[in-house]
């Protein structure tokens, strides 16, 4: 079974900052698919980057880019240059991707993390 | 840009009652999900569909659930004689293809169901 876990209940950063959101995660699974999405206080779900197993190089959206250290088990989120619309809950997910395996993508999510900008 | 789409925004109702729960995917996509997200908490796999049947459930998706996809658009999950438990966030989503491949899930806006 696949678990993500994100130990930082809330983050505080000050604008402009960067700041680095946990996640680690534990599968069996050789082949899997490590997301992140940003949920506002509106509720709606924003993807914001994905990192495959097997990617050799970190992601990187815009702002955004993902830590990935595979022997670790973790996937840390940066955000560079903080900006207070980026105050939301941030949330890491996973899904299986091995070829004929039996998910047919369901993402399992953490617990999220709370960031908060301030000015 | 095309998006997924839910209605409605908020549904109020009284347990014992059937809800049905609308989504619209994004028209070329093939794979369907929902999940929900109880308030304050992480956002949990419900169902999975493809190929107009359900491909993977969870042990939250019991018999008091269903899912259809009645036309070429919409996308539906029912639950049948709700419970107060069921009040949540309950987010559609819709990817173009399946999991072996980059490929996102959009999800659509949320309906909150409160269930009283």
């Amino acid at each position: 079974a696949q678990k993500i876990t994100q130990t930082q209940p809330g983050m505080f950063v000050q604008e402009k900052e960067a700041v680095t959101l946990d996640c680690t995660y534990d599968t069996s699974d050789q082949s899997y698919g490590l997301f992140w999405y940003k949920q506002p206080s509106s509720g709606e779900m924003i993807f914001l980057i994905y990192q495959g197993s097997y990617d050799e190089q970190n992601a990187t959206e815009g702002r955004y880019s993902l830590n990935f250290q595979k022997a670790r088990k973790s996937a840390n989120l940066v955000i560079s240059a903080s900006q207070l619309g980026d105050s939301a809950m941030y949330f890491c997910a996973m899904r299986e991707e091995e070829a004929g395996g039996t998910s047919y993508g369901k993402l399992t999510f953490g617990q999220g993390t709370i960031l908060t900008v301030h000015p | 840009e095309p998006e997924v789409t839910q209605t409605p925004s908020h549904q109020v109702t009284q347990m014992g009652q059937e809800v049905i729960l609308h989504c619209v995917p994004i028209s070329n996509h093939l794979y369907f999900y929902w999940y929900r997200q109880i308030l304050g908490q992480k956002v949990e796999f419900l169902v999975s569909f493809y190929n107009n049947e359900i491909s993977e459930k969870s042990e939250i998706f019991d018999d008091q659930f269903s899912v259809e996809r009645p036309d070429g658009s919409n996308f539906t999950l029912k639950i049948r004689s709700t419970k107060l438990e069921d009040s949540a966030m309950y987010f559609c989503a819709s990817s173009r293809q399946g999991p072996n491949s980059y490929n996102e899930q959009f999800f659509g806006p949320g309906t909150r169901l409160t269930v009283l």
